[in-house]
């Protein structure tokens, strides 16, 4: 039982570039999220999806796109790298709450990506 | 959303109870407490979640007042290993498809224990 992954660990773009982050989990979680953090910041979430086959935005959802595919991984999409999204990028993933009223929404996070776009 | 306040960083000595609050002043009825801790170049881990009173785990426990204005993160005892940021994060636990849920970390309190 791994957890929650992320693929790749380090990357470094150079401006306009693309590229997809990988997240998988093998928890069977419902929910998956993406978040960046800046340095010396809290968490911001970019987007996140509710199952398979959906998405919605965040907090910080300009200049990314996403997919969810199959209920295991969450991809993240930079198609036109900027200097400002140069952060690092977690992936967390969570289950559903069993029962109505009962607050079990604990999210899991992967070890972390760190982007850094020239 | 409920906007979380916290102190920016504590420091404490091995063996001491530390408590860290979190103010939520806007916090809504069907929000829920709950607190991470995260360690430099590793992504947050779950401390304990709780809605009213007080919550016990293995590792922390969590007090709110009546008025769940504000939360209080409990560790007894820490060691140098305690040493890391401390989030409060509040915000509904349900989501749907379409539904702006928006997490906010806020930018979290640095604990330092010394030896």
């Amino acid at each position: 039982n791994a957890g929650v992954t992320q693929t790749p660990k380090f990357r470094v773009l150079k401006t306009g570039q693309s590229m997809t982050l990988l997240c998988a989990q093998d928890m069977n979680h419902e929910y998956m999220y993406w978040y960046r953090q800046d340095p010396g910041m809290g968490l911001r979430l970019i987007h996140y999806s509710v199952g398979e086959g959906t998405t919605a935005k965040g907090e910080v959802p300009d200049g990314y796109n996403v997919s969810r595919l199959k209920k295991q991984n969450f991809l993240l999409g930079l198609e036109s790298a900027a200097p400002s999204q140069t952060s690092v990028y977690f992936c967390a993933s969570s289950f559903i709450p069993l029962e109505s009223g009962q607050g079990k929404d604990t999210q899991y996070f992967g070890p972390g990506t760190r982007l850094t776009v020239l | 959303l409920a906007k979380t306040t916290q102190p920016i960083s504590m420091d404490s000595y091995e063996g001491q109870e530390v408590n860290i609050t979190c103010s939520h002043n806007n916090i809504a009825t069907n929000d829920y407490i709950t607190w991470y801790q995260q360690f430099p170049s590793q992504g947050p881990r779950f401390i304990i979640q709780g809605y009213k009173t007080k919550v016990t785990n293995e590792v922390a426990s969590l007090f709110i007042p009546a008025d769940r204005k504000s939360s209080t993160l409990s560790l007894p005892r820490v060691s140098l290993s305690d040493t890391a940021v401390y989030y409060c994060l509040v915000g509904p636990y349900l989501i749907s498809s379409g539904s702006a849920r928006q997490l906010t970390f806020g930018s979290g309190t640095q604990l330092t224990v010394l030896p």
